[in-house]
């Protein structure tokens, strides 16, 4: 099974920062790599799929990046909207599997 | 609009059974491989089960294996988790999803239904 490490597991941040958070693969997974956003009491969204694709809708400020085993989710300018929990997700094989989260939490 | 709505949660016996349900509407139902992900409380995602858009092929997680059975009636626009045996573990918000390709990203999600597994 593929197991799928994020860092940090939380992160404080101001609105207007530029933030990035790291998803690491136990073996390579090419590109099979999303993100998704949490806010508490609300399904997941997606974000980015195939590593840096970006699913519509979703604010150009949102960029994902990588390959292989070591991939990025990059927020270039944080907006209130942003403060969130987010997880990456290997779809590489099954059993699928996300990583532990990221809490990003305003400073 | 896609729409995804869980139903069939609550509060049962370990050992004891219970069928969710999930409706789908706004697409094509049959097109779409379909999921369930879960999420215990203050706790992070965890991938359930998978189903081929013509139920051919199904996945579990190792957690559910043997206890738990996904399906899906396509003329319903409906899928379902037949979760057997549940444990205090099995305790979760349940959430469906559709699986897109490429990368097998899920682009849709329902709400969640609680399941809580206490005696």
């Amino acid at each position: 099974d593929i197991q799928m490490t994020q860092s940090p597991s939380s992160l404080s941040a101001s609105v207007g920062d530029r933030v990035t958070i790291t998803c690491r693969a136990s073996q390579s997974i090419s590109r099979y790599l999303n993100w998704y956003q949490q806010k508490p009491g609300k399904a997941p969204k997606l974000l980015i799929y195939a590593a840096s694709s970006l699913q519509d809708g979703v604010p150009s400020r949102f960029s994902g990046s990588g390959s292989g085993t070591d991939f990025t989710l990059t927020i270039s300018s944080l907006q209130p909207e942003d403060f969130a929990i987010y997880y990456c997700q290997q779809s590489y094989s099954t059993p699928y599997s996300f990583g532990q989260g990221t809490k990003l939490e305003i400073k | 609009e896609v729409q995804l709505v869980e139903s069939g949660g609550g509060l049962i016996q370990p050992g004891g059974s219970l069928r969710l349900s999930c409706a789908a509407s706004g697409f094509i139902f049959s097109d779409y491989k379909m999921n369930w992900v879960r999420q215990a409380p203050g706790k992070g995602l965890e991938w359930v089960s998978y189903i081929s858009s013509s139920d051919s092929t199904i996945y579990y997680a190792e957690s559910v294996k043997g206890r738990f059975t996904i399906s899906r009636d396509n003329a319903k626009n409906s899928l379902y988790l037949q979760m057997n045996s549940l444990r205090a573990e099995d305790t979760a918000v349940y959430y469906c999803a559709r699986e897109i390709v490429p990368a097998a990203h899920f682009d849709s999600w329902g709400q969640g239904t609680l399941v809580t597994v206490s005696s």
